[in-house]
């Protein structure tokens, strides 16, 4: 595998349901990401990953729970969503240094509908 | 705060016409590092270029070019001859120089182009 990959491509729940998205990036970078887009709307930055940590959480709801057990891996866990969380998740990774700020790597997207 | 504007949503072409996207962007910051990416209809965003508030030269790669103006706060990018393949969702973003977190990229809402045979 190489780049950044996603798990599953598509997927379908209902709003009581609890499921989870995968990512893993092969490129060695100590950065990760994940984005919401909405239909008509701007990427939307959600959460931010450095070596592990979380450095930035934009103001998401607590119904999308991030996991990073290593720098090569991310999980957004998913419960009770609504039908307005629909939309196309992506996950990114980068290469991070103080006081730069580098391009970023994008995964396919998993393609949530909330039923 | 920073923003970025991307003021054509749409943009349609016949096959080998010259189109350019418009991109301006808002930032206090005095470093900071502009991106293109697309996005093809198969959803995943495909990096094209970073460029650093400092480098104002102007770039081409094959039939891309990127025009970057700080006095204007502008970073057009230009396709040349365009082909069907080109047709995508183009994104410019932007970010700050980071002390502590990863990039944090502002996206502009993104232009639709169109190239027809």
């Amino acid at each position: 595998e190489t780049g950044v990959t996603q798990t599953p491509r598509h997927l379908v729940m209902g709003m009581t349901n609890k499921k989870s998205l995968k990512c893993e990036q092969h490129l060695g970078h100590n950065a990760m990401y994940w984005y919401k887009q909405s239909a008509k709307k701007p990427l939307e930055l959600m959460f931010v990953y450095n070596f592990k940590e979380q450095t930035e959480n934009n103001s998401v709801p607590s119904r999308f729970s991030p996991e990073c057990p290593n720098s090569s891996h991310l999980f957004l866990h998913l419960h009770t969503l609504q039908p307005e969380d629909s939309a196309l998740y992506l996950c990114a990774s980068s290469q991070h240094e103080a006081g730069s700020s580098y391009e970023q790597y994008f995964g396919p997207g998993t393609r949530l509908t909330v039923t | 705060a920073q923003k970025v504007t991307q003021a054509q949503t749409e943009i349609s072409v016949v096959e080998k016409e010259d189109v350019t996207l418009d991109c301006v962007y808002e930032t206090r910051d005095t470093t900071y590092y502009l991106f293109w990416y697309k996005q093809p209809p198969s959803g995943e965003l495909v990096f094209l270029i970073r460029r650093n508030s400092f480098d104002e030269q102007n770039e081409i790669s094959g039939r891309y070019s990127w025009n970057f103006q700080k006095s204007t706060s502008s970073f057009n990018f230009t396709i040349t001859a365009s082909q069907v393949v080109d047709s995508a969702v183009y994104f410019c973003a932007l970010s700050e120089a980071t002390k502590t977190s990863g990039s944090r990229l502002t996206f502009g809402e993104g232009t639709q182009l169109t190239v027809n045979p």
